[in-house]
């Protein structure tokens, strides 16, 4: 019973570095999605996908970019990571409608 | 831009008491998502609510959709130290996207 499996853990960059955050589920969901959660702020919506070869943006995407090349897995790329981007990133999938199935999270710290 | 609006940010009350959190916006949303988030974890689904008026119980949980489908609330009954969390709403708007409110952090206290 994986579900949704989020690497790594925790994970501390210098500002200017890139990294790549993994996402795999065994579900096979379609859907795919990144948010990223702030003190305050719920959480919101970086990229999303609705199938393999398809991804689209979110509520904040600036910065990040990711790719769906096959149904278990979306990873999301920092390409040059910035303060601001300090923040804890969570995964989820989802069936074609309803329940998003999250990951346990990311803490990345930017410094 | 927040779509949706959770109240109170943060609650704490005595076991035993009663509660009612609320998530407001001016959006109309296809359906509605309450989440419970604990430390350290992601948001579990608690219940979803479809229709405008709708209201769902789930043991001292009920949950119920406004008539315009634009607001929810949450109301526990006789809270329990087991109820502490970050609860979270979410509407769905266009096919699975889902815009999460505010978030209201409950503690109970024994």
């Amino acid at each position: 019973n994986a579900g949704v499996t989020q690497t790594p853990k925790f994970q501390v960059l210098k500002t200017g570095q890139s990294m790549t955050l993994q996402c795999a589920q065994d579900m096979n969901h379609e859907y795919m999605s990144w948010y990223r959660q702030d003190p305050g702020m719920g959480l919101r919506l970086i990229h999303y996908s609705v199938g393999a070869g398809i991804t689209d943006q979110g509520e904040v995407p600036n910065g990040y970019n990711v790719s769906r090349s096959t149904t278990e897995d979306f990873p999301l790329r920092l390409l040059s990571a910035a303060p601001s981007q300090t923040s804890v990133y969570f995964c989820a999938s989802s069936p074609v409608a309803g329940k998003l199935f999250f990951g346990s999270g990311t803490q990345l710290s930017v410094l | 831009t927040q779509l949706l609006e959770q109240s109170p940010q943060f609650l704490s009350i005595q076991e035993g008491e009663n509660l009612t959190v609320y998530c407001n916006s001016s959006s109309v949303f296809s359906s509605l998502q309450w989440y419970r988030q604990e430390p350290g974890e992601g948001p579990v689904l608690l219940v979803t609510v479809v229709t405008g008026g709708e209201v769902k119980k789930l043991k001292r949980l009920t949950f119920q959709f406004g008539d315009a489908r634009k607001d929810s609330s949450l109301h526990i009954t006789a809270a329990q130290p087991g109820d502490t969390g970050l609860y979270l709403c979410a509407g769905a708007a266009t096919g699975n996207q889902f815009y999460f409110g505010t978030g209201t952090s409950l503690t109970v206290i024994p």
